[in-house]
């Protein structure tokens, strides 16, 4: 089975605070993603990265910044954080494209809770 | 997908009964779509998903229609199970290279005993 790993269920951190949430794939998957997941707004898309050193900006990147210095790992960094970055925050991987042999699946992590005070 | 705001969708069931749970998405240009399940505590599994050649696609107890003309899909559940209890995101496939999704404010089912 396909196995999404996030470090941290739950973090309670400080305005200001810089915050580093990690995110680990076991299936060689080229595609990864960092989702915030907010009531009545689905999941929004910070960044996503396709391959190693690559990232590209979602709908929401505006306080976040990413880093994937192995293929399996990736990583969203908030330099400061703000209490309007409480939030779920899911992380998800794919293979790269949906040709014939995969089906685009996103594959997610349980996610991670996080409250700034 | 589309966005309602603060309050999430929900739909109430009867076990047993039939549920059929809609979105609008954004895209006349995605050719790929997904519905996804989360349960509570945990992220969002695959269901089925459908690509824009089709109109309509089945899996067990599950099938999805898509309405290109209009941009909606529906996800119908056959049978209604208490396990079913769950939170529904369509998703679009906006770049098909990068499986690069967009995900609807989703749907709460709650299913009664």
């Amino acid at each position: 089975d396909v196995k999404v790993t996030q470090s941290s269920r739950y973090l309670v951190k400080r305005t200001g605070e810089k915050v580093f949430l990690e995110c680990v794939q076991d299936m060689d998957h080229e595609n990864m993603f960092w989702y915030r997941q907010d009531p009545g707004l689905g999941l929004r898309l910070i960044y996503f990265s396709y391959d190693v050193k690559m990232k590209e900006k979602g709908d929401i990147p505006e306080g976040y910044s990413v880093s994937r210095e192995k293929k399996e790992r990736f990583s969203l960094i908030l330099e400061s954080a703000s209490t309007n970055q409480t939030s779920m925050y899911l992380c998800a991987s794919s293979f790269s494209g949906t040709g014939a042999t995969n089906t685009g699946e996103l594959f997610f992590g349980e996610g991670s809770r996080l409250t700034v005070l | 997908g589309e966005s309602v705001g603060l309050h999430l969708p929900t739909l109430s069931v009867q076990e047993g009964d039939n549920s059929i749970i809609n979105c609008a998405y954004s895209n006349s240009a995605s050719d790929y779509f997904i519905w996804y399940k989360q349960e509570s505590g945990k992220g969002p599994q695959f269901i089925i998903d459908i690509r824009s050649n089709m109109d309509k696609r089945q899996g067990q107890r599950v099938t999805v229609l898509l309405n290109k003309t209009v941009k909606h899909l529906s996800l119908q559940i056959a049978a209604t199970q208490p396990g079913d209890s769950a939170v529904y995101f369509c998703a679009e496939n906006i770049r098909v290279e990068n499986n690069d999704m967009r995900f609807g404010a989703g749907t709460r089912l709650t299913v009664k005993p």
